[in-house]
């Protein structure tokens, strides 16, 4: 079963512009990360966000976490065309441990010059 | 550092065919994973081993098996390959809540 659910599936927006994808999950987590992938290529870690945590910043990426709302936003600032690629929220569910994770289905991002 | 390596990148087997992906890290992770991934359906666990000498079921373990070979080495292995098992598999590895990809292998089964 998919934990968690990204919206939208894809998005396509101008370089300089900022990306907005979305992620919602059913279960209490310990904590929630967001990969990326670019075609054809393995996933790279981005980010990890506690449950205790409500926003977290790394460079241009902002990731903001509402427990109560079971939800999750990855904000990516000024894009470039290198940001393309899809991006995938994982959740390790609470009483699981954090082996087990359970990624969404993605959101494609393409970033036009 | 080379990183989490699979072999090989691509395969094509007939049905009932067994073979057996091959994983490797040099990064000293005690945890190694095995996923894969089907156009819409993201990432799923299918075995992971926690540390070197231990493996459990994820996701969707039916039809695979898993060695963990020693603390590198993670391999998973379709005894009577199925259509249903085309997909790419991808291995990783990490130290704490971090995973490291692999590049993965793209299996097509007939």
């Amino acid at each position: 079963s998919q934990q968690g659910e990204e919206d939208p599936q894809a998005l396509s927006i101008q370089e300089g512009e900022n990306a907005t994808m979305n992620c919602s999950y059913k279960t209490s987590i310990n904590n929630l990360q967001w990969y990326r992938q670019n075609s054809g290529r393995g996933l790279v870690h981005l980010i990890l966000i506690r449950s205790n945590e409500r926003e977290k910043h790394s460079g241009r990426l902002r990731v903001t976490l509402d427990t109560s709302k079971k939800s999750s936003s990855l904000l990516i600032t000024a894009s470039r065309a290198a940001d393309t690629a899809s991006y995938f929220c994982a959740t390790d569910r609470a009483g699981w441990g954090a082996q087990k994770l359970v990624f969404g289905q993605g959101t494609r991002l393409t970033i036009n010059p | 550092n080379a990183g989490v390596t699979q072999t090989p990148k691509f395969q094509v087997l007939k049905t009932g065919q067994s073979m057996t992906l091959q994983c490797a890290q040099d990064m000293n992770h005690n945890s190694m994973y095995w996923y894969r991934q089907d156009p819409g359906m993201g990432l799923r666990l299918i075995y992971y081993s926690a540390s070197e000498g231990t493996t459990d079921k994820g996701e969707v373990p039916n039809g695979y098996n898993v060695s963990r070979l020693n603390k590198r080495e993670f391999s998973l292995r379709l005894e009577s390959a199925a259509p249903s098992q085309t997909s790419v598999y991808f291995c990783a590895s990490s130290r704490s809540y971090e995973q490291y990809f692999g590049p993965g292998t793209r299996l097509t089964v007939t």
